[in-house]
């Protein structure tokens, strides 16, 4: 069955701190993986894929196919961070559905 | 970046009644949509896919008969809430994919607020 997993719900840092939002994921085939954000009041986006190997605002993912993980980093994170942050897999054919994790929240405090 | 609209972003209805919720895909063509429901405090849970043309899949435990996807456009998918409840209240949120020069990009709407009294 497929299924991501993010194993925090929480996650608290003063700024200039070192983030890491942690994924797993169970799926068949070669799914694409990205990171979507959801900052306060506002819609889902794209923050980023790993397809596209790029740094967005400061923050890198990287794919390791031995783990099945997925994780988002960040060396130093502003207050402008704070967010929630989905980890979501969509299956590499078909209809590309994403599929998305519980989602972390990332609150970093001044 | 592409934009996808829904309509209404609030609406209150009474138990029992249907509700039609819109998602346009404003400035790009959608071949397939999707329709995901997000409990509070909770990650968002996909329902359905949305074909233009054809009939929708529904993911596994959501009734079809009760949540009813018309996507008789490439730019128009509508879910109509049927005979709805208290318990159908929740936030709706659409989204379309576009094929981008790396891949695919979800886009999604800015959700609707269902409240069933």
């Amino acid at each position: 069955a497929q299924r991501v997993t993010q194993p925090e719900k929480l996650l608290s840092v003063f700024k200039g701190a070192p983030v890491e939002l942690k994924c797993n994921y169970s799926y068949s085939g070669s799914p694409e993986l990205f990171w979507y954000v959801q900052y306060s009041r506002q819609r889902l986006q794209l923050l980023l894929r790993h397809i596209s190997r790029e740094s967005i605002k400061g923050f890198t993912a990287d794919l390791n196919k031995g783990e099945t993980s997925f994780h988002l980093k960040k060396p130093f994170a502003q207050e402008e961070d704070s967010a929630m942050y989905y980890c979501a897999p969509a299956s590499s054919g078909g209809y590309n559905k994403l599929i998305f994790g519980a989602g972390t929240r990332l609150a970093v405090h001044p | 970046g592409a934009v996808v609209s829904q309509h209404p972003s609030r609406v209150i209805c009474k138990s029992g009644t249907s509700v039609k919720i819109e998602c346009r895909s404003l400035d790009f063509q959608a071949t397939t949509m999707f329709w995901y429901r997000q409990f509070p405090k909770q990650s968002l849970m996909l329902m359905a896919t949305s074909n233009e043309g054809s009939k929708a899949t529904y993911e596994q435990g959501v009734e079809k008969d009760k949540f009813l996807i018309n996507h008789a456009s490439l730019t128009l998918s509508t879910l109509t809430v049927t005979s709805a409840h208290p318990e159908d209240s929740s936030f709706y949120i659409c989204s379309a994919r576009l094929r981008t020069g790396v891949g695919t990009e979800a886009f999604f709407g800015q959700g609707t607020r269902l409240t069933v009294v």
